[in-house]
């Protein structure tokens, strides 16, 4: 069935730096993607999503693009802020279903 | 802005005790689930819930689990005899219903099997 696969953390940066966080998923079809964040001590929040390959998602100086060549949604951010220390999750629905399919999380430590 | 609220925070039980998880989804959704994630491992879907019933499960939830939306407002999450593998972060989480829609998430629960 559908899953992603995300790199393992944790990762830990200085502020202003590059963030890159991988993704690759296997799926029938294209079905849409999803990254959630998870602050310290709160639930799964929406982060980004695309509906469609080639698509890009952006929210918060956060960027993904959906790339079926390499079957991919890496997380980018170009300068990244202590705020922004939490856990990352990549995400697609299952073959069928709404349930979604999560990856194990990479967590984001980022450093005054 | 809308939330999905969940009781207790933190819930510590005896093994083979039963526990009622608490969760208010967010008015207008009509989809609700049940995700949990064990201590270091990904977040694992358990259930969703539409129309007052079961819409899709996972291998997870088995016998000892069973959901109920008992009133227009709260869903929970009944494990009937806990054992000390059920320790996890429960989340909930609603959703309008299409693929694409955001699923809104609860801060979890907490459980804590001794």
């Amino acid at each position: 069935g559908n899953s992603v696969t995300q790199m393992e953390g944790p990762v830990t940066l200085s502020e202003e730096a590059f963030l890159t966080i991988n993704c690759t998923y296997t799926a029938t079809g294209y079905p849409s993607l999803f990254w959630y964040v998870q602050y310290p001590g709160e639930g799964l929040q929406l982060l980004l999503k695309a509906t469609k390959a080639d698509d890009k998602g952006s929210n918060k100086g956060f960027e993904a693009t959906y790339r079926k060549e390499t079957t991919s949604f890496h997380l980018e951010k170009g300068s990244v802020q202590v705020s922004d220390s939490a856990v990352y999750f990549c995400a697609l629905p299952p073959n069928s279903g709404y349930a979604l399919n999560f990856g194990k999380g990479t967590s984001l430590l980022v450093t005054p | 802005e809308p939330e999905v609220t969940q009781t207790p925070s933190h819930q510590v039980t005896q093994m083979g005790q039963e526990v009622i998880l608490r969760c208010v989804p967010i008015s207008n959704h009509l989809y609700f689930y049940w995700y949990r994630q064990i201590l270091g491992q990904k977040v694992e879907f358990l259930v969703s819930f539409y129309n007052n019933e079961i819409s899709e499960k996972s291998e997870i939830f088995d016998d000892q689990f069973s959901v109920e939306r008992p009133d227009g407002s709260n869903f929970t999450l009944k494990i009937r005899s806990t054992k000390l593998e059920d320790s996890a972060m429960y989340f909930c989480a609603s959703s309008r219903g299409s693929l694409s829609d955001e699923q809104y998430f609860g801060p979890g629960t907490r459980l804590t099997v001794t």
